[in-house]
């Protein structure tokens, strides 16, 4: 089993759509999350954490349940600059001290017109 | 404040032959650490290094080496290349050991021949 499972989609939705993602984990130790946005050719750039408690920042939400080991990203009023990789990134601690981040396979997002 | 950096930006090199890439991390951050990601994946991580000492390392051979100098850059060092090598190598920085949040360059994107 993936440490990080995601749907890699592709997701096709019209602007304005309000999509949602999904992912598993593994780990039920980990205790750190967060979704990264990847676009084509590009380097991961961090989009949200996400935390017990659930998280919402502009047009994103972003909710975490440890029983399910399971966290989601919620896109509302899609735009057309919204279309990229979304990553599914869960941190982990490293037995020297230091932590590592394992990443989802990626969600594509295609937002057109 | 500059972002992190790395060179070169693209590489192409022939089997059996080694290669160096280099990360500069955002000024302050003493923890760098190294990602691969092959075409239609997300990144692997290979070591993370903290104070010029190694914190942890992913399940990558022995041909993936790396170190960090007083200055907190790195370098990763690959050698006897093989074809299943060709990928983006992504350096990520962060302020400490255990920050959570890591901080992509734009990668260095190895093709091997």
């Amino acid at each position: 089993r993936k440490e990080v499972e995601q749907d890699p989609g592709p997701f096709n939705v019209p602007e304005g759509a309000t999509v949602a993602f999904n992912c598993t984990y593994s780990n039920s130790a980990s205790q750190s999350f967060f979704w990264y946005r990847q676009d084509c050719r590009k380097e991961p750039k961090l989009l949200m954490s996400v935390y017990s408690s659930g998280n919402e920042d502009g047009r994103f939400t972003a909710q975490l349940n440890r029983a399910s080991q399971y966290i989601s990203l919620l896109i509302r009023d899609s735009k057309l600059s919204d279309s990229a990789t979304y990553l599914c990134v869960v941190n982990g601690v490293l037995t020297g001290g230091g932590n590592k981040l394992t990443f989802g396979t990626g969600t594509q997002l295609k937002v057109e017109l | 404040d500059a972002g992190v950096t790395q060179s070169p930006t693209h590489l192409i090199k022939t089997r059996g032959q080694h290669v160096t890439l280099r990360c500069s991390p955002i000024s302050g951050h003493k923890s760098v650490s190294w990602y691969q990601q092959v075409l239609g994946q997300g990144p692997q991580f290979i070591f993370q290094y903290y104070e010029k000492e190694e914190r942890g390392r992913g399940n990558f051979p022995d041909r993936f080496s790396a170190r960090q100098f007083p200055n907190y850059s790195s370098e990763l060092n690959v050698n006897a290349l093989l074809l299943g090598d060709s990928a983006l190598y992504l350096c990520a920085s962060s302020p400490g050991q255990s920050s959570y949040e890591q901080y992509f360059g734009p990668g260095t994107r190895l093709t091997v021949t």
